[in-house]
């Protein structure tokens, strides 16, 4: 069965600190890979996705990058934090692009001091 | 306007209660719909996938789309304090478009 993984589950930082993500989906391969931050009392708003390795798209225009290095790894980067960067930060992969359903990681919780 | 509306609630029932969560949007070119709950400080799950109009049922939870209406419901029956959580509606066109999120209502089952 699929399982992805996310790390660290909790995060405080200091702002004008850079930040790693990770992400990381197993028992599946060629998947498509989603960012997401959930801010509190607000909807889902994508940051990210990515169709393979290397490939990387971008929703919303702000200081936070993403990569993946792997088939199964998407990473979420910022060199300087922004007090607006707090939220829930969600990963999510798919396998079937006609559908899109959808999967959840537990997510991080980031919160910029 | 937004394009999916959710009720944020939240909405309290008593345990056994069934329950009708709803979501309207304006997109008419919205085919995919699913239904996601997310409890406290975790990941959303996938709960129900419909494509296009009709009824699905799985267990306790019905998904109902209404296109003419542009409306979806998801119902809950026999509710368990257990089902206490938020509840997202999440919609797609065809081809490779991102979904939509509604902002989530959140559902409360007393015992």
């Amino acid at each position: 069965s699929q399982t992805i993984h996310q790390w660290p589950a909790t995060l405080v930082q200091p702002v004008g600190s850079p930040l790693s993500l990770e992400c990381t989906v197993e028992g599946t391969s060629n998947p498509n890979l989603y960012w997401y931050r959930q801010a509190a009392g607000r909807g889902l708003q994508l940051l990210f996705y990515s169709v393979g390795i290397g490939q990387i798209s971008s929703e919303v225009p702000q200081n936070l990058s993403a990569s993946r290095p792997q088939d199964r790894q998407f990473i979420l980067s910022s060199k300087k934090l922004l007090l607006s960067d707090s939220g829930f930060y969600l990963c999510a992969w798919t396998w079937d692009s006609s559908t899109d359903t959808q999967y959840f990681g537990p997510g991080t919780r980031l919160t910029v001091l | 306007q937004k394009e999916v509306e959710q009720d944020p609630g939240p909405l309290s029932v008593p345990e056994g209660a069934i329950v009708s969560l709803n979501c309207t949007y304006s997109n008419s070119a919205f085919q995919y719909f699913m239904w996601y709950r997310q409890y406290s400080r975790k990941g959303p799950e996938l709960l129900m996938y419909t494509y296009s109009s009709g009824n699905k049922e799985d267990g306790r939870f019905t998904a109902q789309v209404d296109k003419s209406s542009k409306y979806i419901s998801l119902f809950i029956r026999d509710s368990q304090p257990s089902d206490s959580a938020t509840y997202l509606c999440a919609l797609r066109g065809e081809g490779f478009q991102k979904l939509v999120f509604g902002t989530g209502t959140r559902l409360l089952v007393s015992p």
